[in-house]
């Protein structure tokens, strides 16, 4: 079963430009979700969607950050303009329907590294 | 209080030791318990998973969770220089709401 998609892996970009990463989850996995990770700390949630619908975006700076969900399958991050704060790794997952037992834990992409310099 | 709690290491140990991790949580409604690893510049990796209070075993891993302590940890036995890795508790209420530790660095020197 192939896992979680995510592009690009790295990308270095000056403050106050744009980025869009880009997230395809495992086949018929209903939720997914998009998270923070800064160095040195656990992963943050930025926004949760099941199917195309937004679930949680509570911790999304909508100021600069939005995401979609194109028919329920692949996914969009984007942040514009970007600041050095958003240095980070951004980790896509995603999991099975949340009323199965196996929806309650998560598989994560490998991650886009992101550095605002 | 932080909502998850776990000691960031780094924590070196030589091969072969036994390795326990642990986090502390304060939210009682928290059911299912996971660990991650997470290798360098990866992102993180389900290694196990555990519902309500109880022991789960997987090779070399074991999984605790003493929901009346609220205290969840993970052992490894026999550990393996390939066992380096950040290693990150999560938590969730069926689902609706995953919270994760900040990661414990772990090295197992040869």
């Amino acid at each position: 079963e192939a896992g979680v998609a995510q592009s690009p892996r790295y990308k270095i970009i000056e403050k106050r430009q744009s980025v869009a990463f880009w997230c395809n989850p495992i086949s018929g996995h209903a939720t997914l979700y998009w998270y923070q990770q800064i160095l040195g700390q656990g992963p943050k949630l930025l926004i949760q969607f099941q199917n195309n619908g937004v679930v949680d975006d509570s911790q999304l700076p909508k100021d600069r950050f939005s995401a979609e969900r194109l028919k329920g399958v692949d996914s969009t991050l984007k942040i514009q303009p970007a600041k050095l704060e958003d240095s980070a790794v951004y980790l896509c997952a995603s999991s099975p329907a949340v009323s199965s037992i196996t929806g309650n834990t998560i598989y994560f992409g490998e991650g886009s590294w992101l550095t605002v310099v | 209080q932080k909502e998850v709690e776990q000691d960031p290491g780094p924590l070196s140990v030589p091969e072969g030791a036994i390795v326990s991790l642990n986090c502390t949580y304060s939210n009682s409604a928290f059911q299912y318990f996971m660990w991650y690893r997470q290798y360098s510049r990866k992102g993180p990796e389900l290694l196990m998973y555990t519902y309500s209070s109880g022991n789960k075993e997987d090779g070399r891993f074991t999984a605790q969770v003493d929901k009346s302590s609220k205290y969840i940890s993970l052992f490894i036995r026999d550990s393996q220089p390939s066992d380096s890795a950040t290693y990150l508790c999560a938590m969730t209420n069926y689902g609706q709401n995953f919270v994760f530790g900040p990661g414990t660095r772990l090295s197992v020197l040869p």
